[in-house]
């Protein structure tokens, strides 16, 4: 089984801020990736899949990158609405799994 | 438009059988590229992928959970039902259910349905 390891755990940033999240896979999973932003209360949302491809409507200053075992999710300019935790996906292999989550709190 | 909506009930006992739907609409369970997933997540934790059904009706379960879980579907009705048995203390959080696109992983989610098992 494929097991995802995010790093940090919890991010403290302020507004503006270029914030970076890793997630490493324990086994190659070529590019079947995905990341998701959740909010308290609410349901996940899809920000990027196949490791770079940004999902419709989702804000150009997030992007994805990596293959293999090591991607990461890049928040270019911090905002307001950005702060919440983050989970990557992998969809490589059954059976599908997630990270333990980042979150990415006020500093 | 795209929908997913969880049902199902809210507080279930130990040892109990729980039975959740998934009523879908906006797309079609006999679609070749879509499925429908579980996923939960207990209170504070993180997610947890469950199952996914495919539109051939074949499913793919999570390893530690396969003996209690069980996925079927009603496609007159645009249902996916989650069947788990042997309830646990732990099994309490959201359940949500997502449509599966291949290549796409989880693009649309429902609100979710929160379980509690308690005696």
């Amino acid at each position: 089984d494929s097991q995802l390891t995010q790093s940090p755990s919890t991010l403290s940033a302020s507004v503006g801020d270029r914030v970076t999240i890793a997630c490493r896979a324990s086994q190659n999973i070529n590019r079947w990736l995905a990341w998701y932003q959740q909010k308290p209360g609410e349901a996940p949302r899809l920000l990027i899949y196949q490791a770079s491809t940004l999902e419709t409507g989702v804000p150009s200053r997030f992007s994805g990158s990596g293959s293999g075992t090591e991607f990461s999710l890049t928040i270019s300019s911090l905002q307001p609405d950005d702060f919440a935790t983050y989970y990557c996906q992998q969809y490589n292999t059954y059976p599908w799994s997630f990270g333990q989550g980042t979150k990415v709190e006020i500093k | 438009q795209v929908t997913l909506k969880e049902s199902g009930p809210v507080l279930v006992k130990p040892t109990d059988t729980l039975t959740l739907t998934c009523a879908i609409s906006g797309f079609s369970l006999s679609n070749e590229t879509m499925g429908v997933s579980w996923i939960r997540q207990p209170p504070g934790k993180a997610l947890e992928w469950l199952a996914h059904l495919f539109s051939n009706d074949r499913a793919s379960y999570s390893r530690p959970l396969r003996s209690r879980l069980s996925l079927s579907k009603d496609t007159s009705k645009s249902q996916v039902v989650l069947t788990m048995t042997n309830l646990d203390l732990v099994d309490t959080g959201t359940y949500y259910c997502a449509r599966g696109v291949v290549g796409r992983a989880f693009d649309v989610w429902g609100q979710g349905t929160m379980v509690t098992v308690s005696s």
